[in-house]
């Protein structure tokens, strides 16, 4: 099994939908991030969790919510979709103690139509 | 944290060693330079970092100047499967969040 796991992979909502993206993983690691990627660019912090009682706001999080279930378990929520959402959507774990390398899940392509 | 700049795009032939280049003239005294890799729509994986130290792993093998305004990525014997778009991050190791650039996108060629 994949150390971050991303579901669903793929995912093609309408407009105004409320839509949930989950994450889970099997690090044990406390920090967990989301992270959206527009095609040609780099990737974009959304919020980010240092534990589970601690979540915050990234570059871009408007539009955007998350919960953090779990110290496995970190949720990303689209309230009302709307069409420039459509990315791809990673999520992240980190560990300082262990050089503080990420691990990142496989991805969540989201189209709005 | 301080800002990389880096080529938007680098060719390098199969089994050569590729050498990717880093700016952060601003670096931090207590800041890590970080490098990671992207293939195709992965997920970015870790390469390595270091703070002012040489460091080399399994994969690759970080340079950082002197100064610390510069550094090098180099892939020993670079293989198709090294093609990617390669970050180069500084940051305060362990602390703050990783925050991406637009990357060198690295072309392994037979």
């Amino acid at each position: 099994d994949a150390d971050v796991t991303q579901t669903p992979r793929n995912r093609i909502t309408k407009t105004g939908k409320r839509i949930m993206l989950e994450c889970s993983q099997t690090k044990g690691h406390d920090r967990m991030y989301w992270y959206r990627q527009d095609p040609g660019l780099g990737l974009r912090l959304i919020y980010y969790s240092f534990d589970v009682k601690d979540i915050n706001k990234g570059e871009i999080s408007d539009g955007y919510s998350v919960s953090r279930q779990a110290q496995a378990k970190f949720s990303l929520s689209l309230e009302s979709a709307i069409p420039n959402q459509t990315a791809l959507y990673f999520c992240a774990t980190s560990d300082p103690g262990q050089g503080d390398g990420y691990t990142f899940g496989s991805g969540t392509r989201l189209t709005v139509v | 944290d301080a800002k990389t700049t880096q080529p938007p795009s680098m060719d390098c032939a199969e089994g050569r060693a590729a050498n990717l280049p880093c700016n952060h003239s601003t670096i931090s005294g207590n800041e890590y330079v970080y490098w990671y890799r992207q293939i195709h729509s992965q997920g970015p994986q870790y390469i390595i970092h270091g703070l002012k130290n040489n460091e080399t792993n399994e994969m690759a093998s970080l340079i950082i100047t002197e100064d610390r305004k510069s550094s090098t990525l180099i892939l020993p014997h670079a293989t198709l499967r090294d093609t990617a778009v390669y970050y180069c991050i500084v940051r305060v190791g362990g602390y703050n969040k990783l925050i991406f650039g637009a990357g060198t996108r690295l072309a392994v060629h037979p």
